[in-house]
């Protein structure tokens, strides 16, 4: 059974750098498709979709947030991460890895708990 | 970007009565090369992730109760809770994935009356 875990820093500062990792299980990130993805939500926007990374390596970035975005895969830890510079308080958020049915783009049937990250000083 | 539009912000519903969600796209989800809306649907309860609904606008995700339907085409599209349950109570999100960037609607919150 397929399962998504965030982890990383609840805190970061303004104008750093926030991190985090999805770990999965039940399944392998190194699988054909574009898979992976991160989500965010406030209750300001509500859910926005950040972006979705590839086995091979290809991203697909929102556009709004791409000149600050890394998103990157470590198949020795069957991982996938999020990296995201130059944070302000609007980056405030509940962030959810997921998983895309089938490629990209498409739905997200899997979805991990989420981790709520705050940016603050 | 496609914008999506849910209507209404929120509603309230008595048990066993129907709920209708309501879901506008700013251009049309339809793919004709493939002839489906490329349109889901997710319900959210409190301190959880969304759960995915629906697909393809109304193919219905496997586990989930027949009293939820999806319909409509082109822009428009629907939401049909019939026979509200109790543990029907949550947050309903519309999500398009025809085009890049992939966007949900502001979200739906039906409550009991």
């Amino acid at each position: 059974q397929l399962q998504l875990q965030e982890s990383g820093p609840g805190l970061v500062k303004p104008s750093e750098t926030l991190s985090l990792t999805c770990t999965v299980s039940g399944a392998s990130v190194i699988s054909n498709l574009c898979y992976w993805a991160w989500i965010r939500q406030t209750p300001e926007r509500g859910l926005e979709w950040i972006g979705n990374i590839c086995s091979s390596g290809t991203t697909y970035y929102n556009p709004s947030l791409k000149s600050r975005l890394t998103i990157s895969i470590d198949s020795s830890k069957n991982q996938f991460s999020l990296k995201l510079s130059s944070v302000t308080a609007a980056d405030t958020a509940i962030y959810y890895c997921a998983k895309t049915f089938s490629g990209f783009p498409n739905w997200f049937p899997s979805w991990g708990r989420g981790t709520l990250v705050t940016v603050s000083s | 970007d496609i914008v999506m539009t849910q209507s209404p912000d929120s509603l309230a519903v008595s048990l066993g009565e129907r709920a209708t969600i309501n879901c506008k796209s700013s251009q049309s989800v339809f793919y004709s090369s493939t002839n489906k809306h490329y349109l889901a649907w997710y319900q959210q309860k409190p301190g959880q992730p969304p759960i995915l609904l629906i697909s393809w606008a109304s193919a219905r995700e496997s586990g989930v109760p027949d009293r939820f339907s999806g319909s409509g085409s082109g822009t428009d599209f629907t939401l049909t809770i019939t026979r509200l349950q109790a543990e029907d109570v949550a947050v309903y999100y519309c999500q398009q994935y025809l085009t890049t960037p992939i966007t949900f609607g502001g979200g739906t919150r039906v409550e009991i009356k």
